[in-house]
């Protein structure tokens, strides 16, 4: 089944254990983005990339880290949590065009709670 | 003006009418149109693209009015698993920058028996 999987769907942590939220996805795209949702400002992407070894910040990428040393895997790291990154992050990969043909695929989500 | 524009609703809807709502968007450049439907928590899922000369699937419409720049949504026969959020989401410009689409805040809309 065509899917894109993040883990784990649901964490909670202390403020500045560094923690990594897994994306893979087994469709062969070649664009892969994060976005946090939050109530009130809707999704934001953090991060993306277009292919492997490169990415670019998005509109939030400050207290985040990504890495795409693989085509299928786009890992969200984030090296001190604090408690403004508690959120709803999803992971999105696309075909081609960066989604602009076709729109995203979306991962379950991660539920990413921040004391 | 803000890239993506929606009314958050809620929108409360009797079962089986029609409901319609609109978003703005302020990139005139802008491309690649869709409307997503999320449910509570979850992740949002593509409903339908929208093209130039509008498109139907089902009991759902998708309209775009470049002029205008808005782009609009029609469900007609509204059942209770139509209650959801949907989200008007638009490509970025392209270039330097953020890139991919912008999604807007949603509305909110919810089916009554």
């Amino acid at each position: 089944e065509a899917q894109v999987t993040q883990n784990p769907r649901y964490l909670i942590t202390v403020t500045g254990k560094k923690l990594t939220v897994t994306c893979s996805q087994n469709m062969n795209h070649e664009y892969m983005s994060w976005y946090r949702q939050d109530p009130g400002l809707g999704l934001r992407q953090i991060y993306y990339s277009m292919n492997v070894e490169v990415t670019d910040k998005g509109d939030v990428p400050e207290g985040y880290k990504v890495s795409r040393k693989e085509k299928r895997n786009f890992p969200l790291i984030l090296e001190s949590p604090s408690p403004n990154q508690t959120s709803l992050y999803f992971c999105a990969s696309s075909q081609y065009n960066r989604g602009l043909d076709y729109g995203y695929t979306f991962g379950s989500g991660t539920r990413l709670t921040v004391v | 003006r803000k890239e993506v524009e929606q009314d958050p609703g809620p929108f409360n809807v009797p079962e089986g009418a029609t409901v319609a709502f609109n978003c703005t968007y302020s990139n005139s450049a802008s491309q690649s149109f869709f409307w997503y439907r999320q449910d509570c928590r979850k992740e949002p899922k593509l409903l339908m693209s929208v093209y130039s000369s509008g498109n139907e699937d089902g009991r759902f419409t998708a309209q775009l009015n470049r002029a205008s720049q808005y782009i609009s949504l029609l469900i007609r026969d509204s059942k209770l698993s139509d209650s959801a959020t949907y989200l008007c989401v638009v490509n970025r410009s392209a270039g330097g920058g953020a890139d991919g689409l912008t999604f807007g805040k949603g509305t909110h809309l919810i089916i009554q028996p």
